[in-house]
């Protein structure tokens, strides 16, 4: 199946700093890409969905200006998460389909704030 | 390694029963998911199984055995909508999510 790449996969950092984390799909063109939050035992929570070129469309509840996400290029989608809080430490995690196909997933990023 | 295997790909009848299997080899478990998946569309949660047994939820249920690696998404009173991928994903030691390939339903009138 395609691979998607998801980096860093681990992360801790400081209270009000900013953490960016990829997601790259290495064999294919991403025309939509999603970003998940999961909290331990969970579900996955859908946060927002980008296609390229166009900006994101955030679920209800998730503050678009903390998550900022950015699909510049059909194989790259950023989220940062901008002056994080001990509550922003998550688990995040990325997919990316092409046109009418399933998404496929990162690795997942494990972000801790202390 | 770690791995997750399901069959690719799955054909069934409209009305009738079907069982996804899934099994696993993990470092570590800490939870079962099962998701289903449209084409073009972000998956849609259906279970989380963490302790062995069966969890029913209306017309799908999964079943979760820990000392097999083993679980499956039962499918009952197919409907045409459900046919779709269904993804398993289990959730390591480590709380990394290592996900299967997805089982492709094909639901057939």
């Amino acid at each position: 199946g395609a691979v998607v790449s998801q980096h860093p996969s681990r992360v801790i950092c400081k209270s009000g700093t900013s953490v960016k984390i990829e997601c790259r799909s290495l064999d294919f063109q991403a025309t939509t890409m999603f970003w998940y939050r999961q909290f331990p035992k969970k579900s996955l929570m859908l946060m927002a969905t980008s296609n390229e070129g166009s900006k994101a469309t955030y679920e209800q509840g998730v503050e678009k200006d903390k998550f900022l996400i950015n699909h510049a290029s059909l194989t790259l989608s950023t989220l940062t998460v901008t002056s994080a809080h001990p509550e922003d430490s998550s688990f995040y995690i990325c997919s990316a389909s092409s046109r009418d196909t399933e998404a496929f997933f990162g690795q997942g990023t494990r972000l801790t704030v202390v | 390694g770690q791995n997750i295997d399901q069959p690719t790909e799955m054909t069934a009848t409209e009305g009738a029963i079907v069982q996804i299997n899934c099994t696993y080899q993990t470092s570590g478990f800490n939870g079962l998911f099962w998701y289903q998946q449209h084409a073009g569309e972000a998956p849609t949660f259906l279970s989380y199984n963490v302790l062995d047994g069966l969890e029913e939820k209306g017309r799908f249920s999964s079943f979760l055995s820990r000392s097999k690696g083993y679980s499956y998404l039962l499918l009952k009173e197919l409907q045409m909508k459900d046919s779709a991928s269904y993804l398993c994903a289990v959730m390591d030691s480590n709380y990394q999510l290592i996900w299967g390939a997805g089982t492709k339903l094909i639901i057939k009138p």
